[in-house]
């Protein structure tokens, strides 16, 4: 049975410090997104990760992805506030097919404070 | 450009009711997708259309969910009867093709007392 963990679950952090989120999937997989939901709000697309070695970065956030290894990561750097979200890792299963479905972890919530 | 639209935003039913969610997904994107999010858990996947065709139904419980996407745009989720496990939220999303990135709707939040 395919398998994504997200660790931390929840993540209280301070305004400027730096942390990181992982993403853990139990099959071969080419294809990782990142979604940021906000409370009450649909999910945004952050991040499409294409192929082993990828890194990706906008504003605060990078991530990256090792396939080999089955994991991704999310790095936050200087945190503020407006980050305060729940995220959301999604593995694509379609490894050598065409289906383009999607299997999500239980997302890592995160708290931004002063 | 628009983005995924969903109605109703929210629903309450008692069980045993029935209950059907509309998606109207972004203009040209041909995959259309019905997940269902439980609170505290990420999106599980429920349906997706290529199309006006099936493409994976296999997490549908058919006993009691039905979907059809019948014109190849809009599309239609129904819960026939309600029981109180539905309750979640159900989201839609598109892509412009079979894994492209996912764009999801607002979704409409449903509640079975």
């Amino acid at each position: 049975e395919l398998k994504v963990e997200q660790n931390p679950l929840f993540l209280s952090m301070q305004e400027g410090k730096n942390y990181t989120i992982y993403c853990n999937y139990s099959t071969t997989s080419d294809r990782l997104y990142w979604y940021r939901q906000d409370p009450g709000k649909s999910l945004e697309s952050l991040f499409v990760l294409l192929s082993n070695g990828a890194v990706k970065q906008e504003g605060r956030l990078m991530a990256s992805l090792d396939t080999k290894a089955r994991l991704s990561t999310l790095h936050i750097t200087a945190a503020v506030h407006d980050l305060s979200a729940t995220y959301f890792c999604a593995v694509d299963l379609s490894y050598g097919g065409s289906q383009g479905n999607l299997i999500f972890g239980k997302g890592t919530k995160l708290s931004v404070k002063p | 450009e628009a983005g995924v639209a969903q109605s109703p935003r929210y629903k309450i039913i008692e069980k045993r009711q029935s209950v059907a969610f509309w998606c109207n997904p972004i203009s040209g994107h041909a995959t259309l997708y019905w997940y269902q999010q439980i609170l505290g858990q990420g999106p599980k996947l429920l349906i997706q259309f290529q199309n006006n065709g099936v493409v994976d139904d296999s997490q549908l419980p058919k006993d009691r969910f039905s979907a059809e996407r019948l014109k190849g745009v809009d599309s239609t989720l129904k819960i026939q009867p309600a029981k109180l496990e539905d309750s979640a939220v159900y989201l839609c999303a598109s892509s412009q093709r079979i894994r492209d990135t996912q764009y999801f709707g607002p979704g409409t939040r449903l509640t079975v007392l």
